[in-house]
């Protein structure tokens, strides 16, 4: 399996311009998670699904920001209007299913940079 | 909101030596997760210990949990260059299925 696939690696945006993300989940799992790391907060969950449908967004910072899931085999997280302050590692992971017993599999990050 | 506090922040040691890293969290866990970060990659599992177990060993990597500290250890024995990089500790909050991740620990293994 090729693990958790995003694109793009890297994202060089002016600030205003829409941005989107994209994942692709390993096949079979049924969690899809967005995250976004920086040096000040850490890693944050944005977003999860289950089984495509958004489960808690609680940690998406602003109507901004939206995500979605398609289908089993895809998902995306969009910024409009980007701002120099949504400069991040956004990181898409997946799991079996959500939940306490399940380790996430992360993908190798976009590096975002809103100038 | 940040379940897990990792300690040190920072670790720099010899090739060959042990690295200790420590984890404290607040809210009752039904599991504690550890996770490496290399420079530039995503996050990778190591391991995972259930609340009723007090240690657990994979490879050079050693695991302890005391719930009744709220606080869990990683080792990394014979520690080696490649060891270098982030580690994280992860719980669930309460009884949600959101993982929290502290803000890790980063070992530097020196050849």
């Amino acid at each position: 399996d090729a693990g958790v696939i995003q694109s793009p690696r890297h994202e060089v945006t002016e600030m205003g311009q829409e941005v989107t993300l994209r994942c692709k989940p390993i096949s079979g799992h049924n969690s899809l998670f967005w995250y976004r790391q920086t040096m000040m907060r850490g890693l944050e969950l944005l977003i999860y699904f289950n089984n495509n449908v958004p489960i808690d967004d609680s940690g998406m910072p602003e109507d901004r920001f939206s995500a979605k899931m398609p289908n089993a085999s895809f998902s995306t997280l969009k910024i409009q209007p980007s701002e120099p302050r949504d400069s991040a590692v956004y990181f898409c992971a997946s799991s079996l299913q959500a939940g306490v017993s399940y380790e996430q599999y992360f993908g190798p990050g976009t590096r975002l940079t809103v100038t | 909101s940040q379940q897990g506090e990792e300690d040190p922040q920072a670790l720099s040691i010899q090739e060959g030596e042990n690295a200790t890293m420590n984890c404290s969290y607040k809210t009752s866990i039904n599991n504690l997760q550890w996770y490496r970060q290399n420079s530039g990659r995503g996050l990778v599992h190591l391991i995972l210990i259930r609340s009723n177990e007090r240690e657990k060993h994979s490879g050079r990597l050693r695991v302890t949990l005391d719930t009744s500290k709220k606080s869990s250890s990683l080792l990394i024995t014979a520690s080696r260059a490649a060891d270098t990089a982030s580690y994280f500790c992860a719980t669930f909050q309460g009884g949600s299925e959101k993982l929290v991740f502290g803000k890790g620990t980063k070992l530097t293994v020196n050849p």
